[in-house]
């Protein structure tokens, strides 16, 4: 897996877009990025993941950059239950190695 | 149905007891896993299987002991764990192993060594 760098710690106000960022630079052609999130003592659960284009679903888009090295993902209209920690994950083989995440705090 | 059920929800054990937690799931994936989760720390990968054959072992101690009976079931056999060991167990399948695959995990086993 390339290794990702996610900031710590973001907040976000009740509504608004959040741009959680993930830093990928060492990524291989074949390895997708991929977003999960993981809400207070719940398993972990997918949002997102994309190889080169821009993705969109009914739960976030996720933005990446033309040289891969980096990406952004986008939770369009906050709300109080997108509280959870969000980890970003660059792998070929679907076997995930997760790393420290950012911790969304949405607020009112 | 894209859900992946875990028993027990809960686990306390002794270091000599053995124990077996259970994972299900009926979408067809034929890729599953094993995650470790310690407090406060993110998932920590154990083991992976790919059409019930084990694939990936990440070098987890041989008291963690995994079968795969059929596509749909993961057993995670346990013997002499250590208080160590106590974690939040999580299961999750995938349609298969490789690149652009997502992961549906379970809600976990919270298992207490005591």
């Amino acid at each position: 897996d390339a290794k990702t760098t996610q900031p710590t710690s973001m907040d976000c106000a009740e509504g608004r877009a959040a741009n959680l960022p993930c830093n990928h630079s060492t990524i291989s052609g074949n390895e997708y990025v991929y977003w999960y999130r993981q809400i207070h003592s719940q398993g972990p659960q997918y949002i997102i993941h994309g190889l080169k284009n821009n993705e969109t679903n009914e739960m976030a888009s996720l933005i990446i950059t033309e040289d891969r090295k980096s990406s952004t993902l986008i939770l369009p209209h906050a709300t109080l239950r997108d509280t959870a920690v969000y980890y970003c994950i660059a792998n070929n083989n679907n076997d995930m190695r997760f790393g420290a995440g950012t911790r969304l705090t949405v607020k009112p | 149905d894209t859900e992946v059920t875990q028993t027990p929800k809960h686990l306390v054990m002794g270091m000599t007891n053995k124990k077996s937690l259970k994972c299900e799931q009926h979408m067809g994936h034929r890729a599953m896993y094993w995650y470790k989760q310690k407090a406060k720390k993110p998932p920590e990968l154990m083991f992976v299987y790919s059409y019930e054959k084990l694939s990936i072992n990440e070098s987890v101690p041989s008291r963690f002991s995994p079968e795969c009976p059929n596509s749909s079931l993961l057993n995670l056999h346990l013997h002499a764990l250590q208080p160590e060991d106590s974690a939040l167990y999580l299961c999750a399948s995938s349609p298969r192993l490789g690149g652009g695959n997502e992961q549906y995990f379970g809600p976990g086993t919270r298992l207490t060594v005591t």
